[in-house]
């Protein structure tokens, strides 16, 4: 079974600051995709990471997928309340495989 | 094309009943996903498919749950005998088959079973 594990589940932060979400697994993924999700709405992509050690940035959003594919970090630069939200990692194991969600993190940027 | 489209939004329903939820991915993915989610947790897979074809379907779900893509193209998620439960947010994706399995959600289908 392809277990994925979201840290921290909970993270409430001032306005300004940085923080980093990680995501952590035994298997290795073909690719990882990170997600963002509002109450009462589906998940939004945000980006999706392929290479191993691979580094992708969008604006204040930095995404490292770990160099064996078995793990996956999102960085914030300045967060702002605009970034509330779940954030969930996902992937499969191949390009073909069923793709399977962490359990999240919740994040409450406080203005 | 506007997206995935699910229906309905909301379902309220006794236990017991049976219901119906339908969902439209984007008009040139081949690839769809059937999610339950509950408050605070990730996204539980269901089911998947390739077209027409139900390439798997969670271990975890029971008989209760049967899922088809007939023609391709819109997908029917039905849940018989509803138990409180069942109560969640049901969660359709669709994507390409080619690359990376870059999901495109559905806003869901919310059922309370009362």
């Amino acid at each position: 079974t392809q277990l994925l594990e979201q840290s921290p589940q909970f993270l409430s932060i001032q306005e300004g600051e940085n923080l980093t979400v990680y995501c952590n697994s035994s298997s290795v993924f073909s690719s990882l995709q990170w997600y963002r999700q509002e109450p009462g709405e589906g998940p939004v992509l945000l980006v999706t990471v392929v290479t191993g050690g691979e580094v992708k940035k969008l604006k204040r959003l930095t995404f490292q997928f770990g160099d064996a594919r078995k793990d996956s970090s999102l960085h914030i630069t300045a967060a702002q309340p605009g970034d509330t939200g779940l954030y969930l990692c996902a992937g499969g194991k191949t390009s073909y495989d069923k793709v399977i969600f962490g359990p999240g993190t919740s994040l409450s940027v406080i203005p | 094309d506007t997206g995935v489209s699910q229906d309905p939004r909301h379902k309220i329903t006794k236990r017991g009943q049976n219901v119906t939820f339908r969902c439209d991915p984007i008009s040139e993915h081949n690839r769809l996903y059937w999610y339950r989610q509950t408050l605070g947790q990730g996204p539980e897979f269901l089911t998947y498919f390739q077209n027409e074809a139900q390439l798997e379907k969670s271990r975890l779900l029971s008989d209760r749950f049967s899922a088809e893509r007939p023609k391709g193209s819109f997908s029917t998620l039905e849940i018989q005998r509803t138990e409180q439960g069942d109560s969640a947010m049901y969660l359709c994706a669709s994507s390409l088959w080619e690359g990376p399995p870059e999901a495109f959600f559905g806003q869901g289908t919310r059922l309370t079973v009362v």
